[in-house]
């Protein structure tokens, strides 16, 4: 069955403490993964999108990294403003109509 | 701004009644998906429209229907209403094709059935 996962559940850093997220996905067939942001009462804002093991993708403090079986979401330096829920989400090689999401990692960056 | 606006924002309906949600998709994207995301959990897929027909399906009763228009709005419809309905429904706009792209997303509507 395909499954995506990510931990932790929550994570509390310090402003400048720098940290990852982890998504691991079991699916048959990997088209692409997505990681998102969401702040609360707010739909999910895309940020990612990685298509093959070994790819990176960096957008300010983030940096998303994909292997065969789990990406990461590094944080450098975060800011509070970086506080939000991430998400990450596959679809699948058989079925693209739709995204398979995790439960999310709750951040959140204290001053 | 995705450019994918959803209405109402919020709305609150009674047990056994019946409500539809609107969507409007980006610029330039031929299909709408919607997603079910209750408090503390990821969106779960509902369904997916395509060139106006449903193309694709989650494991959602058929309480749940939804409709697709010429200009690639679309409408969530969810009949007899229960309490677990209540949650935050979302609409993504995508492009199907030969490619491939990611999925943008509306601020979604909160439904608190009672």
């Amino acid at each position: 069955e395909d499954q995506v996962t990510q931990s932790p559940e929550a994570l509390r850093l310090q402003e400048g403490e720098s940290s990852s997220l982890n998504c691991s996905y079991t699916v048959s067939g990997l088209r692409g993964l997505f990681w998102y942001r969401q702040d609360p009462g707010k739909g999910p804002e895309f940020l990612f999108t990685l298509y093959s093991a070994g790819e990176e993708k960096e957008k300010e403090r983030l940096k998303a990294t994909l292997t065969k079986k789990e990406s990461f979401l590094h944080i450098t330096a975060p800011k509070p403003e970086d506080s939000a829920t991430y998400l990450c989400a596959v679809q699948i090689a058989y079925n693209f109509n739709k995204f398979y999401f995790g439960s999310g990692t709750k951040l959140n960056v204290k001053p | 701004e995705t450019g994918v606006t959803q209405s109402p924002t919020h709305l609150i309906k009674t047990r056994g009644q019946q409500v539809t949600l609107r969507c409007s998709s980006q610029s330039g994207h031929n299909t709408v998906s919607w997603y079910q995301q209750a408090l503390g959990q990821g969106p779960q897929f509902i369904f997916q429209y395509y060139r106006e027909e449903e193309n694709g399906r989650g494991n959602f009763p058929p309480r749940f229907s939804g409709l697709q228009f010429p200009n690639y709005s679309s409408e969530l419809n969810v009949n007899a209403l229960e309490l677990d309905d209540s949650a935050l429904y979302l609409c993504a706009s995508s492009t199907r094709g030969g490619g491939f792209t990611e999925a943008f997303f509306g601020q979604g509507t909160r439904l608190t059935v009672v």
